[in-house]
């Protein structure tokens, strides 16, 4: 299987920070990622695919970037609404298999 | 507009087998290269990937779980449901149904149903 790693598992940020996300996988998995945001008692929102195209609807702040083991999310500037978990997913193989998560709190 | 949701059990019994049921709307199963499976999240923990069947009913299933589960599709009714024998306590978690994009990720997800595995 491979395995991701998110760094950092915490963020702390204020409104309007710049925010990267690393997601690092144990092989290459092209650009086979995609990127989730999940609040609290709801269901995860996919954000990004194929490691940078932007989900219709997800405002521009949010970008993905890079290819083969490590890949990036990236907030532009964060805001309120940004403050909940994200998760990278690849697809590249099965099974899928997903980061730990990384919670990003308000500083 | 594309909607997921799942139904089944909330309180299952160790050794007893969970069937839950994920009816969606917006879109057809039959349409080439569409998906639609189970991601589960225990609580407070990571996503966990379980099973996909195709348009072709072509299905795909995680390693560790494979004995346990089997996943069907109706096409008619717009279902998929997913079984899972001899739960355990560790099973424990919110099942979310997704739908996979053909060429990529899931982009539409329920809004996930908590299974609590309790004698």
């Amino acid at each position: 299987d491979i395995q991701l790693t998110q760094s950092p598992s915490t963020l702390s940020a204020s409104l309007g920070d710049r925010v990267t996300i690393t997601c690092r996988a144990t092989q290459s998995i092209g650009s086979a990622m995609a990127w989730y945001q999940q609040k609290p008692g709801k269901a995860p929102k996919l954000l990004i695919y194929d490691a940078s195209s932007l989900e219709s609807g997800v405002p521009s702040r949010f970008s993905g970037s890079g290819s083969g083991t490590e890949l990036t999310l990236t907030i532009s500037s964060l805001q309120a609404d940004d403050f909940a978990t994200y998760y990278c997913q690849q697809y590249e193989t099965y099974p899928w298999t997903f980061g730990q998560g990384t919670k990003v709190e308000i500083k | 507009q594309i909607t997921m949701k799942e139904s089944g059990p909330t309180l299952v019994k160790p050794t007893q087998t969970l069937t839950l049921t994920c009816t969606f709307s917006g879109f057809s199963l039959s349409a080439r290269g569409v998906g639609v499976g189970w991601i589960r999240q225990p609580l407070g923990k990571a996503l966990e990937w379980l099973s996909f069947v195709y348009w072709d009913d072509a299905k795909v299933y995680s390693p560790s779980l494979r004995p346990r589960l089997t996943i069907t599709k109706d096409t008619s009714k717009n279902q998929v449901v997913l079984t899972m024998t001899n739960m355990d306590p560790v099973d424990t978690a919110t099942y979310y149904c997704v739908r996979k994009h053909p060429q990529s990720a899931a982009d539409y997800w329920g809004q996930g149903t908590l299974v609590t595995v309790s004698s």
